[in-house]
């Protein structure tokens, strides 16, 4: 498996503009995750989804934020409209049920977002 | 919900040298993760270690939950081992959302 893939790798924007960040998830992976990793804050969850379920998105920091999981291979997180505070690495992770043998978040490698 | 530390925040080495690394949690856990982000951005899951030991090759962890901790030791550490470890934890509501610490970065001297 080529592990969990994300796109672009980096990405700048105008303030205000409409940005949209992919992943595609480890096939046979039940549940999705969005991290948000800044120098402040850290590693934060955004939202996870179950079975392309949302299960959680408590994280999601205002309603310019969204998320969606069409499918068992695909998820977008879309920021509309961006704003400079925006600007951190977005990380995508999967994982197995909890009961399996390889139990455990792979992550993919990655959005660097800066909004100018 | 629940507070995780990691200790030490800093931490330089020489090559050869050996470490541990712990993880405080302020409340029961169900789960834990170590990982490994290397200095290039990648997140690296090392163990998933809800309890007990495991083993890979120079890196251990243990996991004492009723205690409230984790460690992680490195032994003989080489300069690819620089980067910053993170701490992972899962509470009481079972719903997979792991709560990260805020990471130890160790860097490794030739």
């Amino acid at each position: 498996d080529a592990g969990v893939i994300q796109s672009p790798r980096h990405e700048v924007t105008e303030m205000g503009q409409e940005v949209t960040l992919r992943c595609k998830p480890i096939s046979g992976h039940d549940y999705l995750f969005w991290y948000r990793q800044t120098m402040m804050r850290g590693l934060e969850l955004l939202i996870y989804f179950n079975n392309n379920v949302p299960i959680d998105d408590s994280g999601m920091p205002e309603d310019r934020f969204s998320a969606k999981m069409p499918n068992a291979s695909f998820s977008t997180l879309k920021i509309q409209p961006s704003e400079p505070r925006d600007s951190a690495v977005y990380f995508c992770a999967s994982s197995p049920y909890r009961g399996s043998p390889n139990y455990g978040y792979t992550f993919g490698s990655g959005t660097r977002l800066t909004v100018v | 919900g629940i507070q995780v530390e990691q200790s030490p925040p800093d931490l330089i080495l020489q090559e050869g040298a050996n470490s541990t690394l712990r993880c405080n949690f302020s409340d029961s856990v169900n789960n834990l993760q170590w990982f490994h982000q290397n200095p290039w951005g990648q997140l690296i899951n090392l163990f998933y270690i809800p309890s007990g030991t495991k083993q890979n090759g120079r890196l251990s962890a243990t996991t004492v939950a009723t205690e409230r901790y984790s460690l992680l030791y490195i032994s003989s550490s080489q300069t690819t081992d620089s980067g910053v470890y993170f701490c992972a934890v899962e509470g009481g509501n079972y719903g997979q959302n792991f709560v990260f610490g805020p990471g130890t970065r160790l860097s490794v001297l030739p």
